[in-house]
């Protein structure tokens, strides 16, 4: 078990581009999780992932924000024209399914947009 | 009004001090959730509440559904336990809901 690992740790892009996050969970996860942190705040709930069905999405989610779990393993979470209001942690968490299971955390992508 | 709110926001003690961290919630939850998180991101899961009392080490959870309101004690705390803390219930579905985090600062 090596957790869940997400991947960049810390990305700076100018505004306008358009950035891209991977989130590996832990191998038998079947349920995988988005949220995001602003700086001071509790993380908020974006998207959540059942095997690679896209089960509910926050009205946090623009039309600018895509997620994808194409093969029910990794998930991708793209931001297409980032806005300065983009800048924030994006974190991924992954569970086994069933009510009350605990969701296991990754360290997070720290995004800063110029 | 939030969902789910936490106090005190910030919280600075001595090391060896009793610590009790509270979170209050307005929906109804089928669990909940005390979460430890470290400067650089990474949140770890300390708690899973469904009733009563639980206790791990230093730290002890308990949980009182009548009164949506759960409480996170540290006994005999120690600069490596500053740290943010953060509730987060599920209020029946599988997403969680978080509150704002209280930032705990332990003095040597």
């Amino acid at each position: 078990d090596t957790g869940v690992s997400q991947d960049p740790r810390h990305k700076i892009t100018k505004r306008g581009q358009n950035v891209t996050f991977r989130c590996d969970p832990i191998s038998e996860h079947n349920r995988l999780y988005w949220y995001r942190q602003t700086l001071g705040q509790g993380p908020e709930f974006l998207t959540y992932f059942q095997n690679e069905a896209q089960l509910e999405k926050s009205r946090l989610l623009s039309d600018r924000f895509s997620a994808e779990r194409p093969k029910g393993s990794f998930s991708t979470l793209e931001i297409q024209r980032t806005e300065q209001g983009d800048s924030a942690m994006y974190l991924c968490a992954s569970s086994l399914s069933g009510s009350n299971q605990p969701q296991h955390f990754g360290d997070g992508t720290r995004l800063s947009i110029l | 009004k939030n969902e789910v709110e936490q106090s005190p926001q910030n919280l600075t003690a001595q090391e060896g001090e009793f610590i009790t961290i509270n979170c209050s919630y307005s929906v109804g939850i089928s669990a909940l959730h005390w979460l430890q998180q470290h400067p650089g991101g990474g949140i770890v899961s300390l708690f899973m509440l469904s009733s009563g009392k639980k206790k791990h080490g230093r730290l002890i959870a308990t949980i009182n559904i009548q009164e949506k309101h759960s409480s996170l004690h540290i006994t005999a705390s120690h600069p490596r336990d500053s740290a943010v803390y953060i509730c987060a219930v599920v209020p029946g579905g599988q997403n969680f809901v978080f509150g704002p985090g209280t930032r705990l600062s332990v003095l040597p």
